[in-house]
């Protein structure tokens, strides 16, 4: 069936440095990708969006890459910071599925100072 | 404008017991959608409302059943509750519009079942 995964359960880096998590997908259909932070507690909270008309998107410290030949993107984090500590979780959407959120596992980055 | 509520918080029950779980969207937003969450499993899709009727549906039995509101308003409803529907209950709203589909979470119902 349809997926899309993480690539890494837990990434640790060190405070200053720049973050980059790594997400695939299965559905070459899917049009619609989008990544969220969730801390501990919290729901999920919307990060960055991208679609797949656009390889690349930024905002405020983040960058988001998508790769349509490899069905791959990533969240880059510029100079990383304590508060930056959580679970990310990328998702993708498409027509085909009623444009429903497929979910990934989650990254669990830990910034340490 | 207000964020996505979610009531109770927090809920502990018993197997064999139901629950209702209460979503309030941001303000015009007419899309609802309801997740499960546990260490294992990531967030886990339950079903979709988009102005009262049920857009999308997860792969979840039949004791999962929810419904939408005229303001919006969703409720989801677990009957015969088993220990493993221990979870957090994530609401999320949708503007749902041909440009803007992103969805905002609420801080969950976390559901304890003995």
């Amino acid at each position: 069936g349809e997926s899309v995964g993480l690539h890494l359960p837990t990434l640790s880096v060190q405070e200053g440095d720049n973050s980059i998590i790594n997400c695939a997908y299965s559905n070459s259909a899917s049009d619609y990708f989008i990544w969220y932070k969730q801390e501990s507690g919290k729901g999920p909270q919307f990060i960055i969006d991208i679609r797949s008309n656009m390889d690349k998107r930024q905002g405020q410290r983040v960058t988001v890459l998508l790769n349509k030949t490899v069905k791959h993107l990533s969240l880059q984090i510029a100079a990383t910071q304590p508060g930056d500590s959580a679970v990310y979780f990328c998702a993708g959407a498409n027509a085909g599925n009623n444009r429903k959120l497929i979910w990934g596992l989650g990254t669990s980055l830990a910034v340490n100072p | 404008k207000a964020g996505v509520t979610q009531t109770p918080r927090y809920l502990i029950k018993t197997r064999g017991q139901q629950v209702t779980l209460s979503c309030s969207p941001i303000s015009g937003h007419r899309s609802v959608s309801w997740y499960q969450q546990t260490p294992g499993q990531g967030l886990q899709f339950l079903f979709e409302y988009f102005s009262e009727t049920q857009r999308n549906k997860g792969n979840f039995p039949g004791r999962f059943s929810g419904r939408q509101f005229s303001n919006s308003r969703s409720e989801m409803n677990v009957s015969t509750l088993e220990l493993g529907d221990s979870a957090l209950y994530l609401c999320a709203s949708t503007l749902r519009t041909s440009a803007q589909e992103t969805q905002y979470f609420g801080p969950g119902t976390r559901l304890l079942v003995l």
